[in-house]
Parts: C-alpha cells; structure tokens; sequence
C-alpha cells in the first residue's frame, strides 16, 4: 500500500475515445502531480496541483485536461489522443511546502499503463 | 536550464557494491532525490541530500557535492532484488514555490 492509488492500471483506447485517469491519496499531502513517463526517457511533469490550484502546466497539450476537485482527488481527462501518447501515467503527492525539519519526497502510485490505437 | 545525467544501465554481481552516478545543473538547488523503482511498479523514496556529505541508510548511501553538481548513490551487499531503475532527481526552486525534476533513470542488473 502506497498510499496513492490509481485507476485503472491499464487502459486501451482508441484515438477517437474519451477516458479519465483517476488518483487518490490518502497522506494528507496538499500537493499533487501528474508525470508521464516513456520508456528510455526521464519522467516528464505535467501538471501540478497545490491546494487544488493548478500551479503548473508543462506545456502539456489540451488534449490532457486534469481535474482536482480536492485535495485528495486528482484526474486525467484524455481526449483524442494520439499514439505517441501512450506511455505509463504517474501520479504523486506531497506535502508542499516540507514541515518543518522534514524532507518531503514525492509518494508515487503504480501508475496508468496507456496504450492508443 | 535543467540537466540532469545518470547512466542508462549498469550491471553488477551478487554481493558486490556499485555506484551509480548523477550529474545535474539547475538554478536554486534546494535537494536532491534518489528513488528506486522496479519495473511496473511506483517508484519509491530511496534517499535525500540537501548538504554536502554522505548519508547512510543499512545497505544504501547517498553522496552529494554540491559546487560539483554531484551526486552518487551506492549500493552494498547487492542482492538480486535490487534489480530495479534508480531514478535521480533534483528539488529546485519555480515560480509559484518548488518543483523536482528527474533522471531518466539507471537500469541496474544484478546477476548471481
């Protein structure tokens, strides 16, 4: 149990279909990031979320459309994706800024594995 | 900008001890991560290192030089299970307050 979960573990679809990527975590952390990660390559952040306001946006295009309706909930809203899209979806979260006298590493979920057609 | 180099692979024995390495540049440097993560798996916190000097944690130690850029994380007593991706990543300071940027990650084979 990580403490982040994420659903669903797999997901396939076509260009043309809508889904969402739901995660969840349950560490009181105010902070939450959506990452994508290719094979081969570094992580890529995409979005970020302090206080369910989005904080930061890495030029991640419109056909990803994050949610956060709280501090605990965080989606992926995908649509018209294209193939070069699929890769495993990382969620994480954090306590933004650390307490006091801590460091606060990012806890991960297992992440989304995305394949397009 | 934002840098940061680790090997893509690295294999070593059962037993054994190896060293992976990372180099990184980025402004408003406030701490830097090691993470392991198996393959279809969460990575998960492995390290941190905000002043120079060598923290060690059992089987596990982390390095950074800070005026080098300069990190290393290194691994004892290897067993096979610490077959795993150990991604590097560093917590800079951003607009609107901090962010952590990653390695693409060392690939590290144990093998008996």
């Amino acid at each position: 149990e990580t403490g982040v979960t994420q659903t669903p573990r797999h997901l396939v679809m076509g260009m043309t279909n809508k889904k969402s990527l739901k995660c969840e975590q349950h560490l009181g952390h105010n902070a939450m990031y959506w990452y994508k990660q290719s094979a081969k390559k570094p992580l890529e952040l995409m979005f970020v979320y302090n206080f369910k306001e989005q904080t930061e946006n890495n030029s991640v295009p419109s056909r990803f459309s994050p949610e956060c309706p709280n501090s605990s909930h965080l989606f992926l809203h995908l649509h018209t994706l294209q193939p070069e899209d699929s890769a495993l979806y990382l969620c994480a979260s954090s306590q933004e800024p650390p307490r006091q006298g801590q460091h606060q590493p990012q806890h991960f979920g297992d992440g989304t594995r995305l394949s397009i057609l | 900008g934002q840098n940061i180099d680790q090997p893509t692979e690295m294999t070593a024995t059962e037993g054994a001890i190896v060293q992976i390495n990372c180099t990184y540049q980025t402004s408003g440097f406030n701490g830097l991560f090691w993470y392991q993560q198996h393959a279809g798996e969460a990575p998960t916190f492995l390290s941190y290192n905000v002043l120079d000097g060598l923290e060690e944690k059992g089987r596990f130690s982390s390095f950074l030089s800070r005026s080098k850029g300069y990190s290393y994380l290194l691994l004892k007593e290897l067993q096979m299970k610490d077959s795993a991706s150990y991604l590097c990543a560093v917590r800079e300071e951003s607009t609107g307050g901090f962010k952590t940027i990653f390695g693409a990650g060392t690939r590290l084979f144990v093998k008996a």
